[in-house]
C-alpha cells in the first residue's frame, strides 16, 4: 500500500528565511509526487510534480523539491519564504492503474514578519 | 488547461435532505474522476473512484448508498449525499484524469454544511 508521512505538522520561519518541508513516501514502485498548496477554504494548487527524469523539479512560485529514491524523500524547498506563502502544504504519492493519489497529512506553514 | 470546476462552492441544507454536487472538466476528457472529503484542519481522504460509464469504486468504509456517484458523461461527474447529517458537514473536492501521466486536477471544492 502506498502511504506519505509528512513529519511536520506545523512549520514557522520569518519572512526571507529558507524553508524545507519534508516528505517521505512508500510506494512499491516509482512514484509520481505532488507537492499541493491549500489556503484557508480553497481549494488544492498544483505546486510541481515528478514523473521521471530530473530528480530536482522546479515549480511556481520559486519552490523546488529534490526526489531522493534512496531515502524515499521529495522535499520541499523555497530559499526565501514570502508572507503569501503562509498555507497548508500537502505531498502526494500516486499510482497504480487508476493513479489514485495519496496525501500527507499536511504541514502548515506560518511565516512572521 | 486542464480546469475543473464544482458547483456549487457552498450549500448549507437541514439534516436528512439530499444535496447534489457537480464537478465538471471544462477543458479536458476525463475519463476517471475522483471524490475526496476532507475535515477541519485534516487531510484529503479519497472516497471513491469513477469511471465513465462504469459504476463507482469506493474506498472501504465509504457508504455507497449514502453517497451516490454518477460519471455519465467524460465531462461530469455527481456526489449526491443522500439523508445529510450534521456529521457529512465537510469541505468535498473532486478531480478529473485523462491526459498524461493521468495526472488529477482539481476543483475548487464544496463546502457542505448540514443543520
Amino acid at each position: 500500500a502506498q502511504s506519505v508521512t509528512q513529519p511536520d505538522i506545523h512549520i514557522t520561519v520569518s519572512e526571507g528565511a529558507s524553508l524545507e518541508l519534508r516528505c517521505n513516501y512508500s510506494y512499491g514502485a516509482t512514484p509520481y509526487l505532488f507537492w499541493y498548496v491549500q489556503s484557508p477554504g480553497q481549494g488544492l494548487q498544483l505546486l510541481l510534480k515528478y514523473f521521471s527524469g530530473d530528480t530536482l523539479v522546479q515549480g511556481i512560485k520559486g519552490f523546488e523539491a529534490e526526489f531522493k529514491r534512496s531515502q524515499s524523500s521529495f522535499n520541499l524547498r523555497k530559499p526565501s519564504v514570502h508572507w503569501s506563502d503562509a498555507a497548508e502544504y500537502f505531498c502526494a504519492v500516486g499510482g497504480g492503474s487508476n493513479y489514485k493519489l495519496t496525501f500527507g497529512k499536511g504541514t502548515l506553514l506560518t511565516v512572521n514578519p | 488547461g486542464a480546469v475543473v470546476s464544482q458547483h456549487p462552492s457552498r450549500v448549507i441544507c437541514k439534516s436528512g435532505t439530499s444535496v447534489k454536487i457537480e464537478c465538471r472538466s471544462l477543458d479536458f476528457q476525463a475519463t476517471t474522476m475522483f471524490w475526496y472529503r476532507q475535515f477541519p484542519k485534516q487531510s484529503l481522504m479519497l472516497m471513491a473512484t469513477s469511471n465513465e460509464g462504469s459504476k463507482a469504486t469506493y474506498e472501504q468504509g465509504v457508504e455507497k448508498d449514502k453517497f451516490l456517484i454518477n460519471h455519465a458523461s467524460l465531462t461530469l461527474s455527481t456526489l449526491t449525499v443522500t439523508s445529510a447529517h450534521p456529521e457529512d458537514s465537510s469541505f468535498y473536492i473532486c478531480s478529473g484524469s485523462g491526459l498524461a501521466n493521468n495526472e488529477q486536477f482539481f476543483g475548487p471544492g464544496t463546502r457542505l454544511t448540514v443543520l
